[in-house]
């Protein structure tokens, strides 16, 4: 099992909300992502970030901000929410010194509905 | 375009059956192929990983191979358990970058019933 937490599970908000969707890991990675995931379809990176005070967009575009300040913290905020942001949120991390085995571990995720 | 495709989309069996389950990838250059176990409202698991030189990988009853000159991998899942009811989903890395980007397939829908 996975030391990586996300919180909450499940969000419901209105249109117009400033959310925070919190990721923790206590396994010491340096790298971290968050990825987004619609049903029945494939993740797609949205952040990721190889320390502190390292953080990088992913493929997807996204209105979403992350920030980096303790190693073990990935926090994902969208200042604004709309409808067209609800998915499911996932986090993970991986160690940064494992080559071609980098095995990345996630979280629960969270899912977010936005009315 | 650097894609990954799996199939069938959706499987149903019985429990204490076999299946395979394909992907097949067009990611180039290639570094590694993972397999991922993800649980309904879960985040994926990993079930094994292979590099080029590496054509088959087990993890208990789960065992994957892979074929890098025709680009296909298969996940085996022997004598089936209600628990392995979940979505499995093929990963492909390349070398491209220091991030070794990853390559999701849509997964496979496996439901095993009793």
């Amino acid at each position: 099992e996975a030391d990586i937490y996300q919180t909450p599970r499940y969000l419901v908000i209105g249109t117009g909300k400033k959310i925070t969707l919190e990721c923790s890991q206590t396994m010491g990675h340096d790298k971290m992502y968050w990825y987004q995931q619609d049903p029945g379809m494939e993740l797609h990176l949205i952040h990721y970030s190889y320390g502190v005070n390292s953080t990088e967009k992913g493929d997807l575009s996204s209105e979403s901000t992350v920030s980096r300040i303790r190693t073990e913290h990935f926090p994902l905020t969208l200042e604004s929410a709309r409808p067209s942001h609800t998915s499911q949120y996932l986090c993970a991390s991986s160690e940064s010194n494992t080559g071609e085995r980098d095995i990345q571990y996630f979280g629960a995720g969270t899912r977010l509905s936005v009315l | 375009k650097n894609q990954v495709e799996q199939s069938p989309q959706s499987l149903i069996i019985l429990e204490g059956k076999n299946c395979t389950l394909q992907c097949n990838y067009t990611v180039s250059p290639f570094s590694n192929l993972r397999w991922y176990k993800q649980d309904t409202g879960r985040g994926p698991v990993s079930l094994t990983i292979m590099t080029f030189s590496e054509n088959t990988k087990s993890n208990g009853r789960y065992t994957a191979t892979l074929d890098a000159d025709t680009k296909q991998s298969s996940l085996h899942i022997t004598a089936s358990q209600l628990s392995d009811s979940a979505s499995y989903i093929c990963v492909v890395s390349d070398r491209g970058s220091t991030l070794g980007r990853l390559y999701f397939g849509r997964g496979t829908q496996l439901t095993v019933w009793p």
